[in-house]
């Protein structure tokens, strides 16, 4: 178990629908990250935050958006989905920059799977 | 543009022999790289990191080395057993435009009996 946690697990909607996924990351973890993976694809990084801030960016679609909120959980809503939204989300966590030898050494969560219809 | 580079097609290896897992890199300096496993379904879990001070990196049947010089790292899994079967995937830390830890897309590796 890594201590982050996210919800639903499985998540099945249909085509031009909203939805929300929820992240709760490590106790003391500052750093959120977002990535989706298709099926047999690679992690694909979406958007970072840090302390209640966007840090960096990927290769996140304007439907997307994502905060972190003040007790550091996350949420990563998709909008107007479309069939190829399919994939699976998982969310991990890092202590964050916290001096030149620090690592980022990311915690990942069990995933949301989504389905669109 | 930066780029790392590991092998998608996937590695047959014979248990108890060592499976050995590239990761090459071009326009990185990374300070540090890391290794993750991941199984089908779940998230990545991490497994070993080396600094770029260090040549190679130990944990039980794993073992890292890290090249800055020919921009690779490679991964042994010493006596493969078949729960070893898995993705395994390389990442890099932060360098240049790259401010944080970037992914390969990772190597299956299948031991079979």
């Amino acid at each position: 178990d890594s201590g982050v946690t996210q919800t639903p697990k499985h998540l099945i909607t249909a085509t031009g629908q909203r939805v929300t996924l929820r992240c709760s990351p490590r106790s003391g973890d500052l750093s959120v990250y977002w990535y989706q993976q298709s099926l047999d694809q690679g992690l694909q990084f979406l958007i970072q935050y840090y302390n209640g801030e966007e840090r960096a960016k990927g290769n996140i679609l304007e439907r997307f958006s994502a905060q972190q909120f003040p007790d550091l959980h996350s949420e990563l809503n998709l909008s107007s989905l479309e069939l190829g939204d399919s994939a699976l989300y998982f969310c991990a966590s890092s202590v964050g920059p916290s001096g030149p030898t620090s690592t980022d050494t990311q915690y990942f969560g069990p995933g949301t799977r989504l389905t669109v219809l | 543009s930066q780029k790392i580079e590991q092998n998608s097609e996937a590695l047959n290896i014979q248990e108890g022999k060592t499976a050995t897992l590239t990761c090459n890199y071009t326009n990185y300096s990374p300070a540090y790289l890391q290794w993750y496993r991941q199984d089908p379904g779940r998230g990545p879990v991490f497994l070993l990191l080396i600094r770029e001070n260090e040549k190679e990196k130990r944990k039980e049947r794993l073992k890292v080395t890290f090249d800055t010089t020919l921009k690779q790292s490679l991964f042994h899994i010493t006596a493969s057993q078949p729960a070893d079967s898995a993705t395994y995937l390389c990442a890099l830390g932060p360098s240049g435009t790259a401010s944080k830890l970037t992914f390969g897309t990772g190597t299956r590796l299948q031991v079979t009996l």
